[in-house]
């Protein structure tokens, strides 16, 4: 099983900075098969992104996923106020499918 | 409008059984493969299982393999999750969710695109 670990636990940020969210699989994740989920409180997850770094449909530029075999990172350019949330990554590159433990982008 | 919606969850003993249902609309559902992800209070996210668009391939997390089956009817447009030897620790929003596939440079990606509301199973006496 690959684990996903995610950092920081908690980004506290302002609108308008700059976020930078880590991953680390604990085994190179075949060929970038890595997503990204946004997930605000008591709602579904969102998709963000596929394949490391492809922007699912409808998801603003601000975001970009980018990396390989084992460091991925998700970066929001400019926080906006509706980018507060937690955020997961997820590998399906290797069975069973599996999501890192989350960031929180808290306001600061 | 493209669209899932679970149901089913509720207020079960530990070993007992309970059967969730997502009904999907909006889009073609046999084209998909579709997913059922659960939640524990607080916590994050896991996977729990994929079948494939014709019921012909499946998969689980360990932790449910032998307890929970996961099923669809093609026909009724619905995803299915039986799940029996329920345990404390499967107390969970359970979410249905549709995995898009979609090829970049000649490789397959996927992602979970449409997630319904989900539907909260909580396992006590």
């Amino acid at each position: 099983e690959i684990v996903l670990t995610q950092s920081p636990g908690t980004l506290s940020l302002s609108p308008g900075e700059r976020a930078t969210l880590s991953c680390w699989a604990s085994q190179s994740v075949y060929s970038s098969s890595l997503a990204w989920y946004q997930q605000k409180p008591g709602q579904a997850p969102r998709l963000l992104i596929y394949g490391a770094s492809s922007r699912a449909t409808g998801i603003p530029d601000r975001f970009s996923g980018s990396g390989s075999g084992t460091d991925f990172t998700l970066t929001i350019s400019r926080l906006e106020p509706e980018d507060f949330a937690v955020y997961y990554c997820q590998q399906y590159g290797g069975s069973p499918w599996t999501f890192g433990q989350g960031t929180k982008v808290e306001i600061k | 409008e493209v669209q899932l919606v679970e149901s089913g969850g509720g207020l079960v003993q530990p070993g007992g059984s309970l059967r969730l249902s997502c009904a999907a609309s909006g889009f073609t559902f046999s084209n998909n493969w579709m997913s059922w992800v659960r939640q524990a209070p607080g916590k994050g996210l896991e996977w729990v299982a994929n079948i494939k668009q014709d019921g012909s391939e499946k998969y689980y997390v360990d932790s449910v393999k032998g307890r929970f089956i996961i099923s669809r009817d093609n026909t009724m447009n619905s995803l299915y999750l039986h799940m029996n030897s329920l345990r404390a620790e499967d107390t969970a929003v359970y979410y249905c969710a549709r995995i898009v596939a979609v090829t970049v440079s000649g490789l397959a990606h996927y992602g979970m695109d449409v997630w319904g509301q989900g539907t909260t199973v909580t396992v006590s006496s």
